[in-house]
């Protein structure tokens, strides 16, 4: 039950691209197509974006895409908006009934 | 409209109890599984307990088993995470939310539980 590892914190310009990485192991990432992702503001409740590696929710941006390699999970934001500035987690099934977050990533919009 | 309504957040002394609920509306409640995550402040979600939709199942983090208890009503529409033993590590805000193939979708707004002296 080890939190998923994602990088503290990721940058970028308003139009740019970022990508998000969501790195775990053969127990979960890499044995299931089961990875959300959530964007959370400040104080707000987590809000879906991405479902089954990548899969958008409706009414969720398509600038907002999800992949998998491996162990590995990525979430990929293009187009970059202001708004945009949020905390990002991803969740994977780790089997037995149970889910694991990632330790989340801080996404600064410069 | 899904909502989820977290009650039952407040102060409590190391060592102590609390009993948290979650009302849920907008959807058949008994068809889904439901969870509890939790999040320390400034720190990241931690997934803490799911349930069968028929409560037969229940499912828990290795940090509460033994001291957390989740349990729901379908009657009622509730969803409720008893604690006991907490200690500071607990201290967090706690979010129920429904569970649809293995994915949070619909969350609370949350309800803070703080465990002080």
């Amino acid at each position: 039950q080890s939190a998923l590892t994602q990088p503290a914190s990721v940058s970028g310009s308003p139009g740019q691209s970022i990508t998000i990485s969501c790195t775990g192991t053969s127990s979960d990432v890499g044995s299931y197509n089961l990875v959300s992702w959530y964007q959370q503001h400040p104080g707000k409740a987590p809000k879906f974006m991405i479902y089954e590696v990548s899969k958008r929710p409706s009414g969720v941006s398509n600038r907002f895409s999800g992949s998998k390699s491996g162990n590995t999970a990525s979430l990929t934001i293009s187009g970059l908006q202001a708004e945009d500035e949020a905390d990002y987690y991803c969740c994977s099934y780790a089997g037995s009934s149970t889910l694991v977050f990632g330790g989340g990533t801080k996404l600064t919009v410069l | 409209e899904v909502q989820l309504v977290e009650s039952g957040g407040g102060l409590v002394q190391p060592g102590g109890s609390l009993r948290l609920s979650c009302a849920a509306s907008g959807f058949t409640f008994s068809r889904y599984w439901m969870s509890w995550v939790r999040q320390a402040p400034g720190k990241g979600l931690e997934w803490v307990a799911n349930i069968k939709e028929d409560g037969s199942e229940k499912y828990y983090v290795d940090s509460v088993k033994g001291r957390f208890t989740i349990s729901r009503d379908n009657a009622k529409n509730s969803l409720y995470l008893q604690m006991n033993s907490l200690s500071a590590e607990d201290t967090a805000v706690y979010y129920c939310a429904r569970l649809y193939n293995w994915k949070p979708d619909y969350w609370g707004q949350g309800t803070l539980v703080t465990v002080s002296s």
